[in-house]
């Protein structure tokens, strides 16, 4: 089946504290990896995907197919990080549709 | 440049009523989908396009239809409203490339049934 697990709901932080937001998934064939991002009242964006390689607001994430994780990542939280956090997948070949995990809340505390 | 819209922002309806949530986008994408949002749940598909004329169903289709007549507008009508169709609603389109993957999102429609 596939499937996006995001195993924290809530995940609690002070400012300047590393986060990793774990993100584990199942997918039969090659899958695309993102991580979508929520502020507060603002709509649902991008943040990053696994095939650009590249660093967004100080946050990584890496694929890694043998753990099937995509676990998000920040060496020193911002407040201004703190929404909801969504990892996702695709079919590398069929964008058409995406499959989310229930998401995780980051709040960062000063 | 608008990106996504979706009309209403907030609706109520009664059980057993109809409506359409509209969306619509001005980036000539190809791809657009309906999702629903509830606590806990994260986002679950409900239907779909490739482009105009091409519709399917997601993993949440019952109680929902789609057309898509042009490539602008991706219509998700409620044929008779049920208290478990209390959700928000998202509206998403992308361009459909595989060099080009992102998603764009409406703002939301946040639906009650009573």
């Amino acid at each position: 089946a596939q499937r996006v697990t995001q195993p924290e709901k809530l995940l609690s932080v002070f400012k300047g504290a590393p986060v990793e937001l774990k993100c584990n998934y199942s997918y039969s064939g090659s899958p695309e990896l993102f991580w979508y991002v929520q502020y507060s009242r603002q709509r649902l964006q991008l943040l990053l995907r696994h095939i650009s390689r590249e660093s967004i607001k100080g946050f990584t994430a890496d694929l890694n197919k043998g753990e099937t994780s995509f676990h998000l990542k920040k060496p020193f939280a911002q407040e201004e990080d703190s929404a909801m956090y969504y990892c996702a997948l695709s079919s590398s070949y069929n964008t058409d549709k995406l499959i989310f995990g229930t998401g995780t809340r980051l709040q960062v505390f000063p | 440049n608008a990106g996504v819209t979706q009309t209403p922002k907030f609706q109520v309806l009664k059980t057993g009523q109809s409506m359409t949530l509209q969306c619509a986008q001005d980036m000539n994408h190809e791809y657009m989908s309906w999702y629903r949002q509830d606590p806990g749940m994260g986002l679950r598909l409900i239907h779909y396009s490739v482009g105009a004329g091409i519709t399917d169903q997601g993993e949440v289709p019952n109680g929902y239809n789609v057309s898509r007549s042009t490539t602008e507008d991706f219509p998700l009508r409620l044929l008779s409203a049920a208290p478990s169709q209390t959700s928000v609603y998202f509206c998403a389109s992308s361009p459909g490339t595989r060099s080009n993957t992102e998603a764009f999102f409406g703002q939301g429609t946040r639906l009650t049934v009573v």
